[in-house]
């Protein structure tokens, strides 16, 4: 069955360094999005990406994030000064129409230092 | 504004009983509704969705059931097993093209 893949699995940084978390979207999707879960917390939308650009973005998802589709496969999120706040699970998801069944991978747990 | 909730953070079943768990929305607008599975340590897993013209939808030992009138979501696993144990959350979409809004979840521990 295909399967949306992150990786890392766990990445730890230190405040104010820059992360790139990687996805691999299940092939046939057009739609990606990316979440984050803070521990105990409810999944929440940071943005949507479509046709190679930012469809819909949250209050989350200020200037220090930033998305990317660097090749026909990878679709990444970049967190260029972290900080303390930052340290959250944060799951990709792909679908195949938009705003519907979203399927997500496992998720990559931050940890900021 | 939006917001999705559960009436029960933590269920607890016996094997082979059917579960229920329960989430409000406050959106009459909201047009599609989604739940979803977490087991510790993975990303939330799909179970099945209803959009607002139905009232209820079947899958494989899960049904949901949805009330618009009093705007409330239902999920109901029968004969629930162990590996059901997991937190289960619902997520909404108000009508139209926007992002899902998601609630905090319930926690069902099945016991054996």
């Amino acid at each position: 069955e295909p399967e949306v893949t992150q990786t890392p699995s766990h990445q730890v940084t230190q405040m104010g360094q820059e992360v790139i978390l990687r996805c691999v979207p299940i092939s046939n999707h057009l739609y990606f999005y990316w979440y984050r879960q803070i521990l105990g917390q409810k999944v929440e939308f940071l943005v949507s990406f479509y046709n190679n650009e930012i469809s819909e973005k949250s209050e989350i998802f200020d200037d220090q994030f930033s998305v990317e589709r660097p090749d026909g496969s990878n679709f990444t999120l970049k967190i260029r000064s972290t900080k303390l706040e930052d340290s959250a699970m944060y799951f990709c998801a792909s679908s195949d129409v938009r705003w519907v069944i979203q399927y997500f991978g496992a998720g990559t747990r931050l940890s900021v230092l | 504004g939006e917001s999705v909730g559960l009436h029960l953070p933590t269920l607890s079943v016996q094997e082979g009983d059917n579960s229920i768990i329960n989430c409000a929305y406050s959106n009459s607008a909201s047009d599609y509704f989604i739940w979803y599975k977490q087991e510790s340590g993975k990303g939330p897993q799909f179970i099945i969705d209803i959009r607002s013209n139905m009232d209820k939808r079947q899958g494989q030992r899960v049904t949901v059931l949805l009330n618009k009138t009093v705007k409330h979501l239902s999920l109901q696993i029968a004969a629930t097993q162990p590996g059901d144990s997991a937190v289960y959350f619902c997520a909404e979409r108000n009508m139209g093209n926007t992002p899902l809004v998601f609630g905090k979840g319930t926690r069902l521990s099945v016991i054996a």
